[in-house]
């Protein structure tokens, strides 16, 4: 069966630090792949989607950055953070028939 | 613009009752919608999905309408339970380009 993982948990980050957070998935191969980000009160806002290796679909403009260094492998990175990306970032895969997104457990990133 | 609203942001329903969660949207392309299910500190579980094609589709206690002349779709829940108790998503997007639209959530409180 599939399964998708996401790390870490929580994350409490500084403003201007870096951010790396990885979400892999097993059991599939050639999966596409998502982030999005649940800002409070707010709902589930795309910022990235990748159909394969080193593919990378931008939705929002943002201080944020997607790769896909593997098959199975989706990264969200930044250089430097700033306090509005606080948030709880998921990681999503796409079902074998396309139907629906399966989502990983989230990350809580604050920002301080 | 907000392609997909979700106008409850909360619901509160008696153990027993039909839980009515309601959603629009404005993009008349948009031909898959799908209802997902969040508790705190985790990812969205899928919940019930319907195409474009019919205007109920009905999975154990939960029922998705879609009424496409009103872009409406409701997720009805019958009879509702204390473990139903969470913050609901609509989504709806173009099957084809797989790229699916999140409203804000309803969070939907079962009391006992």
């Amino acid at each position: 069966s599939q399964t998708i993982h996401q790390w870490p948990a929580t994350l409490v980050q500084p403003v201007g630090s870096p951010l790396s957070l990885e979400c892999t998935v097993e059991g599939t191969s050639n999966p596409n792949l998502y982030w999005y980000r649940q800002a409070a009160g707010r709902g589930l806002q795309l910022l990235f989607y990748s159909v394969g290796i080193g593919q990378i679909s931008s939705e929002v403009p943002q201080n944020l950055s997607a790769s896909r260094p593997q098959d199975r492998q989706f990264i969200l990175s930044s250089k430097k953070l700033l306090l509005s990306d606080s948030g709880f970032y998921l990681c999503a895969w796409i079902d074998r028939d396309r139907s629906h997104r399966h989502f990983g457990a989230g990350t809580r990133l604050s920002v301080l | 613009d907000q392609q997909v609203k979700q106008n409850s942001p909360s619901l509160s329903v008696q153990e027993g009752r039909i839980s009515i969660l309601n959603c629009d949207y404005t993009n008349s392309m948009f031909d898959y919608f799908l209802w997902y299910k969040k508790y705190p500190a985790e990812g969205p579980t899928f919940l019930i999905s319907i195409s474009s094609i019919k205007d109920k589709n009905e999975d154990g206690r939960f029922t998705v309408f879609l009424n496409k002349s009103a872009k409406h779709l409701s997720l009805h829940i019958v009879p509702s339970q204390p473990g139903d108790s969470a913050v609901y998503f609509c989504a709806a997007g173009d099957s084809g380009t797989y790229k699916y639209i999140f409203g804000t959530g309803t969070r939907l409180k079962v009391l006992a």
